[in-house]
Parts: structure tokens; C-alpha cells; sequence
């Protein structure tokens, strides 16, 4: 089955700093990922998405992410933190079994951003 | 309407009582999921409906739940005989219907509160 894993429960980061939140993933074939944001009695929201192509992924306000298919990594990345991107971030992958698509998350990991 | 929409916001109600939420989908979205997220933990699907018909349905569904989609537009869930563990959050989302994976758009979420 595919999954996806986040092994940091919470990543603290100064404001200006760069911050990493780590994803890691299992899938049999190509991988599709995804990262998403929720923030407070919020839905989550898409940020980027890795379907093919260049290993290094441009997504909303200022977030990137870099796919490494020899680690089996999405680890997603800014170059310098904002206060407001304090939030609970999610990585997806794509689960076609069955012949039906649907995202399989990971159980996120809250970011904190301090001033 | 330009997202995902579900009603209602907060829903607090007594063991036993059933309880019914609604999701409106993105107009020109196909596909509609549901998903349930407990504090502390990623969304976990739930179900999923192509136009009117539920193509896939999780083991985490069980027989008091029920999803429908009648007209392939808004859809419903419902929670017969609610349990204290039925409280969560239950996320709906929708997306085109297409060849790659697309991200989906998630509503904002009905928060259940089982008593």
C-alpha cells in the first residue's frame, strides 16, 4: 500500500530562517505528492504538487519542494520563514489501488515560526 | 461559488442521535471525498463518489455510516447511533476528474462533537 511518513511531530524555526519540514514515502511505481496546509478549524489547502519533471517543485507563497527518488523523500522547504506560515503541514501520495485515485496523508507536522 | 462548501460548522449532539452533514463540491467538479480527521492526526479517507456513484468506500466506513451523492452534485453523510468515538472532524473535498492527480479542494470541515 502507498503511505507517506513525517517523522518530526513539530519543527520549530526562527522567523527570517530557512525551515525544512520532512516527508518520506512508500509507493509501488511513479510517486505522486503533495503537501498541504491547514490552519486553525480550517480545511487544508494545496500548496505544491511532484507529478514528473524537475526534481525541484515552485509552489504558493514562497514554498518549494525537492523530490529525491534515490532517498524516497519530499521534503518540503522556504528559504526564510514567516511568522504566518505557523500551521500543520501534510504530506500526500497518490493511492490508485483499485483502479480509484485518492490521497493517503501523513499524520502532519505542526510548524512553529518564532519572532 | 468558488469553493468547497460544508454545512454545518459545528455539530454537537448526544450518543445514540444520528447526525447528517453536507458537502458542496466545486460546480465543475466530478469527484467528491470524504475524509475524517481525529485530533493530532492526518485525514483518513473515508469514501468517494465519481459523479453519482460511490466507487470506493474505506473498512473505517462502518454500517452507520452512510454517503450519498444523488444528483452527482451536493452530497450527505450520515452517522446513525453516534458513538463518542464518531467525534472529529469530517472533511469533504472535490477535484476534476482527469489523467494525473490533481489536488483537491477541501471545504472547511464539520466538527462533530459526540456527548
Amino acid at each position: 500500500a502507498q503511505s507517506v511518513a513525517q517523522p518530526e511531530d513539530q519543527v520549530n524555526v526562527a522567523e527570517g530562517n530557512p525551515l525544512t519540514v520532512k516527508c518520506t514515502y512508500s509507493v509501488s511505481g511513479n510517486p505522486y505528492l503533495f503537501w498541504y496546509v491547514q490552519y486553525p478549524n480550517r480545511g487544508l489547502q494545496f500548496l505544491l504538487k511532484y507529478i514528473t519533471g524537475d526534481n525541484l517543485v515552485k509552489g504558493s507563497y514562497g514554498f518549494e519542494a525537492e523530490f529525491n527518488k534515490s532517498q524516497t523523500s519530499f521534503h518540503l522547504k522556504k528559504p526564510s520563514a514567516l511568522v504566518s506560515d505557523s500551521a500543520l503541514y501534510f504530506c500526500a501520495v497518490r493511492d490508485g489501488t483499485g483502479g480509484y485515485n485518492k490521497l493517503i496523508f501523513g499524520a502532519g507536522t505542526r510548524l512553529a515560526v518564532h519572532p | 461559488d468558488t469553493g468547497v462548501s460544508q454545512n454545518p460548522r459545528h455539530k454537537i449532539t448526544k450518543r445514540g442521535q444520528n447526525v447528517t452533514f453536507r458537502c458542496d463540491p466545486i460546480s465543475e467538479h466530478n469527484r467528491l471525498y470524504w475524509y475524517r480527521q481525529t485530533l493530532g492526526q492526518g485525514p483518513e479517507f473515508l469514501t468517494y463518489f465519481q459523479n453519482e456513484a460511490q466507487l470506493e468506500k474505506s473498512r473505517l466506513l462502518s454500517d452507520r455510516f452512510s454517503a450519498e451523492r444523488p444528483k452527482g452534485s451536493f452530497s450527505t453523510l450520515e452517522i446513525q447511533r453516534t458513538e463518542q468515538g464518531d467525534s472529529a472532524m469530517y472533511l469533504c473535498a472535490s477535484s476534476l476528474a482527469s489523467g494525473t492527480a490533481d489536488g483537491y479542494t477541501f471545504g472547511s470541515g464539520t466538527r462533530l462533537t459526540v456527548v
